[in-house]
């Protein structure tokens, strides 16, 4: 039920993009993107809902495939500031329930 | 103000003690979360406040008892903890349901020896 997410780690240097994927066993209503520093709280980058709606920051883009229960986070012209741990979160319909994948961790070196 | 604050930062406890771990929030969120953060592992939740009643409790142990006192406030009271509970317990809130972004406080160490 937990949520996938691939690469499993990914290592940058500053100006360089990557995509970070999260794949569901389940149909999803939303995807959130959270990005975690070493001894951080999580922080809140992006939400999609189902139907298309996006919500979250301009320096980083997302897509969600309904279909494919599958979304994707854009990260272009990465900076030292975008190194750290990446969850995308999955919710259900009508529920406060949201289960957070396996993670990405992403480092970004001058 | 979109600050979720929790106390204390750090706790080592025995097993045989009983401690609360603290979270509020002055956002004006109607649901409050509480979730266990091991070691380069995803949060793991534990249980959902909404409207200031427990609407879900994801099997924890009753050694793990949650309280919404109001809907600013959010308490995790520990009894009987063991080594395998030593974990970062983060709290966070939101304005509803799986739509709306979740704000999560820095979150307390916990060590139980």
């Amino acid at each position: 039920q937990q949520p996938v997410q691939s690469p499993q780690a990914v290592i940058l240097r500053e100006g360089e993009d990557a995509v970070i994927n999260c794949s569901s066993s389940k149909a999803l209503y939303s995807v959130h993107w959270y990005r975690q520093k070493h001894g951080e709280a999580p922080v809140f980058l992006m939400i999609l809902l189902k139907g298309g709606e996006q919500k979250g920051h301009d320096k980083i883009s997302a897509s969600f495939n309904e279909k494919k229960q599958q979304s994707s986070l854009y990260l272009t012209a990465s900076q030292l500031s975008y190194s750290g741990t990446y969850f995308c979160g999955t919710g259900s319909y009508n529920t406060d329930k949201l289960i957070f994948g396996t993670g990405t961790r992403l480092q970004v070196f001058p | 103000d979109t600050e979720v604050t929790q106390t204390p930062k750090h706790l080592v406890m025995g097993m045989t003690n009983k401690k609360s771990l603290k979270c509020e929030q002055h956002m004006g969120h109607r649901a409050m979360y509480w979730y266990k953060q091991k070691a380069k592992k995803p949060p793991e939740l534990m249980f959902v406040y909404s409207y200031e009643k427990l609407s879900i409790n994801e099997s924890v142990p009753s050694r793990f008892s949650p309280e919404c006192p109001n809907s600013s406030l959010l308490n995790l009271h520990l009894h009987a903890l063991q080594p395998e509970d030593s974990a970062l317990y983060l709290c966070a809130s939101s304005q509803a349901e799986e739509t709306y972004e979740q704000y999560f406080g820095p979150g307390t160490r916990l060590t139980v020896t």
